[in-house]
């Protein structure tokens, strides 16, 4: 069965220093990679995707998130961390079964601190 | 506007009481989902459907039913709340291409006493 785990539950970081969220998951074929946003209060917003093709993909809010078939991982990235990109960030794999859900990870939680 | 919308946003219930929570989408997407979310667990997959004529169970569906009343509307119900129900759901749409990608509502925040 499909898993994703996200092996940090918080990260501290400070503002304008660089952020790795790690991200692996356990699928037989190529996945479908996702990441998704939540800040306090609100409902999820989708960061970027991986279907295929070239392993960086780019997203919103000057994240990006490295597909590396090798290492089994999707890790997301930002060069610079803004206060307002404190939240709690969710990796996802898509599964076939039960009509294409999405396998989430257990989320890491982002402080930054001024 | 929302392209998902949930309502309510917050509820509190008692214990036996029944409670729908409903979900409507602009985006006229085929398929949704009724997700929810336990702290430390991610979102894990209550009910979906494919149309309203196709619904399914998800992976944690006891004691929950649902109704696709419409393509762009799809209600959850606990038919006696109980107090692990307690917890943040979420309704999301997909879009028919491959890829798959889920938009999600704003979440329900439920609380039962």
């Amino acid at each position: 069965a499909q898993s994703v785990t996200q092996p940090d539950i918080h990260i501290t970081v400070s503002e304008g220093a660089s952020l790795e969220l790690r991200c692996n998951y356990s699928y037989g074929a190529t996945p479908y990679l996702f990441w998704y946003v939540q800040s306090p209060g609100q409902g999820l917003q989708l960061l970027l995707k991986y279907f295929s093709g070239d392993t960086l993909v780019q997203g919103i809010k000057g994240f990006e998130a490295e597909f590396k078939r090798s290492q089994s991982s999707f890790n997301l990235r930002k060069p610079s961390v803004h206060w307002s990109d404190a939240a709690e960030y969710f990796c996802a794999v898509g599964a076939p079964e039960y009509g294409n859900k999405l396998v989430f990870g257990a989320g890491t939680i982002l402080r930054v601190k001024s | 506007d929302a392209d998902v919308t949930q309502t309510p946003r917050n509820r509190i219930t008692k214990t036996g009481k029944r409670i729908m929570l409903e979900c409507s989408q602009t985006k006229g997407h085929d398929r949704m989902y009724w997700y929810r979310q336990d702290p430390g667990l991610g979102l894990r997959l209550i009910y979906y459907s494919f149309d309203v004529k196709d619904i399914n169970k998800g992976e944690i569906s006891d004691g929950y039913s649902v109704s696709r009343q419409a393509q762009a509307k799809f209600s959850l119900s606990l038919e006696s709340a109980i107090p692990n129900q307690t917890a943040l759901y979420f309704c999301a749409t997909r879009d028919s291409g491959r890829s798959g990608t889920q938009y999600f509502g704003p979440g329900t925040r439920l609380l039962v006493l």
